[in-house]
């Protein structure tokens, strides 16, 4: 198993581009989320999904949008980018959406110029 | 507002000295309380669940426990390989949203 995956590593940005986080995971896990890793903030919720064609809206939504059309992938699109997205994104995935835990891929660090 | 608060944000501490780091949580109807070690660079990595005041669980030199209104993970004899940022974070019932502390950044030194 390769657990749950993400693509680019490393990216960097224009103010205004736009672009796709990958994410993927092959445990077969109805829920995946999305976060976003600031310094003295903590992990913040993006978007979740809780199954194919489910997706809601968590803690900092705006500026992104996620599809979720496979169990398996869950991308996360940034249609205008912006210095304020400048962060490293981890995507997660979990066996249950109420209370098991999630395992993370390793990390997309995103700077946007 | 549902929340988790973690403390202290950094320590340090000798080889050998054990301490307790502390996660305190308002959140309303508490499913389930977790801990995650975070290497630099990596994503976190799963460490306990806890879902009921007074449960306990170990794992190696960690000990995580639950109060009605927080958690402590207890580490005992440290070494420098648990040297990390370890992050509490609570979900609660009807929802699916994880709520992430800021976490405590531990150094231990040899």
């Amino acid at each position: 198993n390769a657990g749950v995956t993400q693509t680019p590593k490393f990216q960097v940005l224009k103010t205004g581009q736009s672009m796709t986080l990958q994410c993927a995971q092959d445990m077969n896990h109805e829920y995946m989320s999305w976060y976003r890793q600031d310094p003295g903030m903590g992990l913040r919720l993006i978007h979740y999904s809780v199954g194919a064609g489910i997706t809601d809206q968590g803690e900092v939504p705006n500026g992104y949008n996620v599809s979720r059309s496979t169990t398996e992938d869950f991308p996360l699109r940034l249609l205008s980018a912006a210095p304020s997205q400048t962060s490293v994104y981890f995507c997660a995935s979990s066996d249950r959406p109420d209370g098991n835990e999630q395992f993370f891929g390793p990390g997309t660090r995103l700077t946007v110029l | 507002e549902d929340q988790v608060t973690q403390s202290p944000e950094a320590l340090r501490l000798q080889e050998g000295e054990s301490s307790s780091l502390n996660c305190s949580y308002t959140v309303s109807g508490l499913r389930g309380l977790f801990w995650y070690r975070q290497d630099p660079g990596k994503g976190p990595e799963f460490l306990f669940t806890l879902y009921s005041a007074g449960e306990e669980k170990e794992k190696e030199r960690l000990k995580a426990t639950l109060t009605k209104k927080e958690s402590f993970l207890h580490i005992t004899a440290p070494k420098p390989e648990d040297s990390a940022t370890y992050l509490c974070a609570g979900t609660t019932s009807g929802t699916y949203k994880y709520i992430f502390g800021t976490g405590t950044r531990l150094k231990v030194l040899a």
